[in-house]
């Protein structure tokens, strides 16, 4: 039962474009929204996260924007650059559970 | 230390053998969670301790697999009779505050190969 879904597993975007991953989820109780990023023989490093009370987001290039009408957020990354190539997992958590999707591999082309 | 330090970052094995895999926190850090990975997926919940105790284990796939955190710091995951399914990266998380949500910070993983 996957709580959290990512329902592309790849992406790739021109240099400069803005990149956009989707993110869904079924539990309408989660409190926090989370996005990771991660390099290969790297563990998952903390991206961006929006409580549920919010539907904005912003930490310089990486915006999150929540719509829980819909029960889905994205993050915008822009401009894309090549150091974000990477696999990005959305998480959703409420109080100490963390529940992940299978992620969604970006490509930023040069 | 800095990070989640995680040993052995590799380990090899033959099918029934027993393995035990190390997680240290970052420091101060009360809660500590183990996550596998499996190729193509996302991490999966095993088991979550607060200090000591194992607060949700509810992750834990069958009775091979148990993990300790004796002193509330470095915990270990151990699995017996290891079998080829149990091929995974195995992740470690402790977690601390950022902009109001609790965030997990990991490890780079301990990437298991059961042959």
């Amino acid at each position: 039962d996957q709580q959290v879904k990512q329902n592309s597993p790849s992406l790739s975007v021109q240099e400069g474009r803005i990149s956009i991953l989707n993110c869904d989820y079924t539990n309408s109780m989660f409190d926090y929204f989370l996005w990771y990023k991660k390099y290969p023989a790297e563990g998952p490093t903390f991206l961006i996260s929006i409580s549920s009370i919010k539907d904005k987001n912003e930490d310089g290039r990486f915006t999150v924007f929540l719509n829980k009408s819909a029960k889905h957020l994205s993050l915008h990354i822009v401009p894309s650059q090549p150091g974000d190539s990477a696999v990005y997992f959305c998480a959703a958590s409420t109080g100490n559970q963390f529940y992940f999707g299978t992620g969604t591999s970006l490509t930023v082309i040069p | 230390g800095a990070g989640v330090s995680q040993t052995p970052s590799n380990k090899v094995t033959e099918k029934g053998k027993y393995v035990e895999l190390r997680c240290d926190p970052i420091s101060g850090h009360t809660a500590l969670y183990w996550y596998r990975q499996s190729l193509g997926q996302g991490p999966e919940f095993l088991i979550y301790f607060q200090g000591t105790g194992a607060a949700d284990d509810s992750g834990l796939p069958n009775d091979r697999f148990f993990a300790v955190r004796p002193e509330g710091s470095v915990s270990t995951l151990k699995i017996q009779r290891t079998e080829r399914g149990d091929s995974a990266v195995y992740l470690c998380a402790s977690s601390g505050r950022a902009s109001g949500a609790n965030v997990l910070t990991f490890g780079a993983g301990s990437r298991l190969t059961v042959l």
